[in-house]
């Protein structure tokens, strides 16, 4: 299953909120995970099951989608959120991530 | 807490081996989930290796065809990556991570080690 996220690099400056899209080839039902990789530092889980909040998580963060088409949500960019996000699907093997939304500071 | 952590060489020439090493502390590897080696590719593509299971049994990326192995040594509670005829498109950085069964995400991970491969 190939993801396909978009756009590649947002650039915005800090309290913008903003989307970012991850499309799946085929449906994935709510298996759709979100990660954040800052630079230096391990990925780590920020939403599960596409719209499942993780503990220790900031709320900015929020997911939403089903089958095919995935948003991740930040309300309000905080100066600690540019890093690299990227989707991962967990419905069939092998396990596929998407390419990475680069967030960057405007 | 579970901790994981990698360990090998930084260096592989072309055409060997790549073998590296995930260490856990904090849970025992034959206790239950999966064992995943991931690799990230300058210009951050992310790719699933394979994993071992609690159970010894694995189940491995088919694009890595017939190159990628991985073990485990329960009594240091540790699981293995080789890699084998490698290129220089297998530079990367390469984590250990655990998920869960089912349809869980990848929830803890180690540092990461980055890999070079050059003559």
């Amino acid at each position: 299953i190939m993801l396909t996220q978009s756009p590649a690099t947002l650039s915005v400056t800090p309290g913008e909120s903003i989307s970012l899209s991850c499309r799946a080839s085929q449906s994935i039902s709510t298996n759709l995970h979100w990660y954040q990789q800052k630079p230096n530092e391990s990925p780590r889980v920020l939403i599960k099951y596409a719209s499942q909040s993780v503990s220790g998580i900031p709320s900015r963060f929020s997911g939403s989608g089903s089958g095919t088409d995935f948003t991740l949500n930040i309300n309000r960019v905080e100066p600690e959120d540019f890093s690299i996000y990227y989707c991962q699907q967990s419905n069939t093997w092998p396990r596929t991530f998407g390419g990475g939304t680069k967030l960057e500071l405007k | 807490e579970i901790q994981l952590q990698e360990s090998g060489p930084g260096l592989v020439k072309p055409s060997q081996s790549l073998s590296l090493t995930c260490s856990v502390t904090g849970y025992t590897i034959t206790s239950g989930y999966d064992w995943s080696w991931i690799r990230k590719f300058p210009g951050h593509k992310m790719e699933w290796m394979g994993y071992i299971s609690y159970s010894g049994s694995t189940n491995y990326n088919p694009s890595l065809k017939s190159r990628v192995s991985i073990s485990r040594d329960t009594s240091k509670n540790q699981f293995f990556l080789q890699l084998s005829s490698v290129t220089t498109e297998d530079t990367a950085t390469y984590y250990c991570s655990k998920s869960g069964m089912g349809f869980t995400p990848f929830d803890y991970w180690g540092q990461g080690v980055m890999v070079t491969v050059s003559s």
